[in-house]
């Protein structure tokens, strides 16, 4: 299947400060990339679907001043979780889609916790 | 909630029994994912099925699909140690193409 790279793997930062989490398709154009956020012993919760070139569309409840994607190429998304508080700590993964692909592509998470 | 739901929450079986898990969801669908995630890592995709199948194998995976109940059942059979995980279902809907994960079921299989 095809491959989906994200990192950091895991990141610590003081509060306060932004932490910026990359996604990139390595063997494919990802058109589609969605972001996801896992809290303990939780399912995976979608923050926002960005598409290559155009603003991300976020879902409701999901601070988008707060969590800022780009989608600037067609093999790289990033997310950046700016001004981050410890409640912010959370497992972040992303996944990538193709144009006409029926799957999506999952990175390997991004364990963010701040203190 | 954005999620569909499953059952059961949690599941602990012996080593060699088989695992039964269910999922409900609540929008007409493209496809149904499965999904398994070993404790803090990412996740590993196990099986897609489209919304015109109604049964899929893989291995010692067993997926069904009922689109007029809208749900779906995942049978691990003869099932091991190291298939102590969290299972989750994914559904991706065709109103656009989100892929939206349901609850999870948390399986252990005592050896």
């Amino acid at each position: 299947g095809a491959v989906v790279s994200q990192h950091p793997s895991w990141v610590i930062c003081k509060s306060g400060t932004s932490v910026k989490i990359e996604c990139r398709s390595l063997d494919f154009q990802a058109t589609t990339m969605f972001w996801y956020r896992q809290f303990p012993k939780q399912s995976l919760m979608l923050m926002a679907t960005s598409n290559e070139g155009s603003k991300a569309t976020y879902e409701q409840g999901v601070e988008k001043d707060k969590f800022l994607i780009n989608h600037a190429s067609l093999t790289l998304s990033t997310l950046t979780v700016t001004s981050a508080h410890p409640e912010d700590s959370s497992f972040y993964i992303c996944s990538a889609s193709n144009r006409g692909g029926t799957e999506a592509f999952f990175g390997q998470g991004t364990r963010l916790t701040v203190v | 909630s954005q999620q569909g739901e499953e059952d059961p929450q949690a599941l602990s079986i012996q080593e060699g029994e088989n695992a039964t898990m269910n999922c409900s969801y609540k929008t007409s669908i493209n496809n149904l994912q499965w999904y398994r995630q070993n404790s803090g890592r990412g996740l590993v995709h196990l099986i897609l099925i489209r919304s015109n199948e109604r049964e899929k194998h893989s291995g010692r995976l067993r997926v069904t699909l009922d689109t007029s109940k809208k749900s779906s059942s995942l049978l691990i059979t003869a099932s091991r140690a190291a298939d102590t995980a969290s299972y989750f279902c994914a559904t991706e809907g065709t109103g656009g193409f989100k892929t939206i994960f349901g609850a999870g079921t948390r399986l252990f299989v005592k050896a």
